[in-house]
């Protein structure tokens, strides 16, 4: 079973359009995550929810807007893509109520924007 | 600011051959330490963890000690195999900050047969 999943593994798009990222966790998880890895390999937080709401959103333009229906699901979606959005996009999940600490990551979403 | 510095790569060894990659960190309370591995094309796993002074944690023949007092996390492997060709991050994450996991630049490991 998997226990973090992202849809799709890649996308490949034009400048300017819009697109969407879906993640979900099947853990039991109360928390969620989103991550971008560069084209170095440098991994930084963009944001998380816990139980559906945001508590951590770091400086991310604001084309970027992700969105949690349940404790289950998050999504991102990318208003005006542009050429600097390519990257790998990775979801998260850690339970913080009673202190699980570590993050279990998806297999990450490649995104190219030509 | 919360940062985590880890040795450059690639770390290219033989196999047999001993591993360590060194991590140190800066952070202003007191985080939990994280070994995350990347193998080619996948996602990120946890390797090992460790959540407060002293503690080590182990995995798949891995180790690393929370040294507090010397702010490092070193990962360390005594003999490596092929298969554990993959990059290795060192982060941390402090619960007042929701947990949010700062990673370093990552280091890649080549092992040779």
């Amino acid at each position: 079973d998997t226990a973090v999943s992202q849809t799709p593994k890649y996308l490949v798009t034009q400048m300017g359009n819009d697109k969407s990222i879906k993640c979900e966790q099947n853990l039991g998880h109360d928390t969620m995550y989103w991550y971008k890895q560069d084209s170095k390999k440098f991994l930084k937080i963009m944001f998380s929810y816990n139980n559906k709401e945001l508590i951590i959103n770091e400086t991310v333009p604001n084309r970027f807007s992700p969105k949690s229906p349940d404790k289950a699901h998050l999504n991102l979606h990318i208003n005006s893509l542009e050429l600097g959005d390519s990257a790998v996009y990775f979801c998260a999940s850690s339970q913080l109520a009673g202190g699980l600490y570590e993050q279990y990551f998806g297999p990450g979403t490649r995104l190219t924007v030509t | 600011g919360d940062s985590v510095t880890q040795m450059e790569g690639p770390v290219t060894l033989s196999e047999e051959a001993c591993l360590t990659i060194n991590c140190t960190y800066t952070a202003t309370g007191y985080p939990s330490l994280f070994w995350y591995v990347q193998y080619p094309g996948e996602g990120l796993q946890l390797l090992l963890k460790a959540t407060k002074a002293d503690d080590k944690g182990s995995n798949k023949g891995f180790e690393a000690t929370y040294r507090k007092e010397t702010t490092s996390f070193h990962l360390e492997k005594g003999s490596v195999q092929v298969s554990d060709s993959a990059v290795y991050f060192c982060a941390l994450s402090l619960m007042e900050y929701g947990n949010k996991l700062v990673f370093g630049a990552g280091t890649i490991l080549r092992v040779k047969s």
